[in-house]
C-alpha cells in the first residue's frame, strides 16, 4: 500500500551533495511530506517535513514542487556516515490517524 | 526532538512462549502508537495502530490475537507476542505520533526490538 516510488539505491562520495528524490503521485491535499533516515538494527530516525516548495532545516533540504507529486531530499556534503536507507512517506489519514505505509526506501552508499 | 524508547531491545525466547514489549513516548504525550515489524534487507511493515483508551486497529493480514496491542497511558504502549514461534522472529519497531504543530502529526520511532524465537 506505500504510496511513495524512491530509486532502490544510490552511490555517492564524501563531500557531494545528493539528492534523493521520491513520487508520490497520488498525494491528498491534506497529506504532508516527511523523509526518515535508518540504519541497520536502528528505528527510522526523522530527518525533515514539508507541504510545499522548501523546507529546510540543520541536517537537509526538502524541495516540493508546486503540484506536489514529487519531492526531493537534498544531503549536503554527504559522510561516510550517511550510508543508510532513506524513506519518503506521506501522511495517510485515514480516521483519525496518519498512518504510514513505508516503501523499499533508497540505500544511500556514501563511498570514501 | 521527541524522544520513544522501547523495552527490551533485545530478547530471545522458546518457541510457544509468550514475549511483551514496551513503548514509551519520553517526553511527550501521544494518544496514537504504531508498531512495525522488519524483516532483514526489507522495509517496515506497519502492523497495527493503537489509540489510548481504545482497542488497537490491525492491519490486513495481521492476527490480532496473537499480536495483543494494550495502549494504557498516552506514554505506553506495549505489544505482545502470544505463543510465539519462529516465523515470529523479526525486528519490531514502534511509534508515537507528536503533533508537530502541522495538520500532519509527526511518527518518531524507538530503537526497536530485536525478538529471537528458538
Amino acid at each position: 500500500l506505500a504510496k511513495t516510488t524512491q530509486p532502490i539505491s544510490m552511490d555517492s562520495y564524501e563531500g557531494q551533495e545528493v539528492n534523493i528524490t521520491c513520487s508520490h503521485n497520488n498525494i491528498a491535499t491534506n497529506d504532508y511530506i516527511t523523509w526518515y533516515q535508518q540504519f541497520p538494527s536502528q528505528g527510522p530516525r526523522f530527518i525533515i517535513q514539508g507541504y510545499k516548495t522548501k523546507v529546510t532545516n540543520e541536517v537537509a533540504s526538502l524541495f516540493i514542487p508546486a503540484d506536489r507529486k514529487s519531492s526531493t531530499l537534498s544531503l549536503p556534503r554527504v559522510s561516510l556516515s550517511d550510508t543508510a536507507v532513506y524513506y519518503c512517506l506521506v501522511g495517510d489519514i485515514v480516521g483519525n490517524f496518519n498512518k504510514f505505509y513505508f516503501g523499499s526506501g533508497t540505500k544511500l552508499n556514501v563511498k570514501p | 526532538g521527541a524522544v520513544v524508547s522501547q523495552h527490551p531491545s533485545w530478547v530471545i525466547c522458546k518457541s510457544g512462549t509468550s514475549v511483551k514489549i514496551e513503548c514509551r513516548s519520553l517526553d511527550f504525550q501521544a494518544t496514537t502508537m504504531f508498531w512495525y515489524r522488519q524483516f532483514p534487507k526489507q522495509s517496515l511493515m506497519l502492523m497495527a495502530t493503537s489509540n489510548e483508551g481504545s482497542k488497537a486497529t490491525y492491519e490486513q493480514g495481521v492476527e490480532k490475537d496473537k499480536f495483543l496491542i494494550n495502549h494504557a497511558s498516552l506514554t505506553l504502549s506495549t505489544l505482545t507476542v502470544t505463543s510465539a514461534h519462529p516465523e515470529d522472529s523479526s525486528f519490531y519497531i514502534c511509534s508515537a505520533s507528536a503533533p508537530s504543530g502541522t495538520s500532519t502529526d509527526t511518527q518518531y520511532f524507538g530503537p526497536g526490538t530485536r525478538l529471537t524465537v528458538l
